[in-house]
């Protein structure tokens, strides 16, 4: 039972860099998420996807940005990475046609950026 | 305005006593779902439990109890016999009907559980 598989799971990178953060699910949800989660912070919404070909932005999405591949894969693409985007990432998934649906999230990825 | 209120940013409890985790929340949709998570030191994410905002009963799941207080809008949870694994970090989360594709999540308590 996969569930909701990120990679990669570390990552280092210079200021300036560029990375894609790869998500995906196998529990047929419509809805995915990202969120970065910094200390005192809570998980903060960077970019959400209600279904396939179509994303949103939530509170944080300035230097980020998402394709909705397939219903299965939602990345997240940082163009010039910036170290106040050092941070953990974290993919998740829910059914998008109920309110009431805990949402399922990846193992995360610890991201650096120096 | 925030959605969910964590004021508690960390706690201590000593094993075998029960502990309460604050949360408020603030939603006009008459329709929404609270959530709790767990995060141990290991970082990932996991769902402990669920409460309706029509459900007429405190959800229970094991030693996990959550006292909805709907006037109040505070969803806290309570745990109850606390062990050494209950260390970690716990968020609540909301998910209203009209607005189903967001989950709010509060900034987190950190629980450590004493021997």
């Amino acid at each position: 039972n996969a569930g909701v598989t990120q990679t990669p799971k570390f990552q280092v990178l210079k200021t300036g860099q560029s990375m894609t953060l790869q998500c995906a699910q196998d529990m047929n949800h419509n809805s995915m998420y990202w969120y970065r989660q910094d200390p005192g912070m809570g998980l903060r919404l960077i970019y959400y996807s209600a279904s396939e070909g179509t994303t949103d932005k939530g509170e944080v999405p300035n230097g980020y940005n998402v394709s909705r591949l397939n219903k299965r894969e939602f990345s997240l693409r940082l163009e010039s990475a910036a170290p106040s985007q050092t941070s953990v990432y974290f993919c998740a998934s829910s059914p998008a046609d109920r309110a009431h649906t805990e949402a399922f999230f990846g193992q995360g990825t610890r991201l650096t950026v120096v | 305005a925030q959605k969910i209120t964590q004021t508690q940013p960390g706690m201590f409890v000593q094993e075998k006593e029960a502990v309460t985790l604050d949360c408020t929340y603030d939603t006009s949709d008459p329709s929404y779902g609270l959530f709790w998570y767990k995060q141990p030191s290991s970082g990932e994410m996991i769902f402990l439990i669920y409460q309706g905002s029509y459900d007429q009963q405190n959800a229970t799941e094991g030693r996990y109890s959550l006292n909805f207080q709907k006037a109040r809008k505070s969803a806290n949870l309570v745990i109850s016999a606390s062990q050494l694994g209950d260390s970690a970090m716990y968020f609540c989360a909301m998910r209203e009907r009209y607005n189903f594709n967001k989950f709010y999540f509060g900034s987190g308590t950190k629980l450590n559980v004493k021997p």
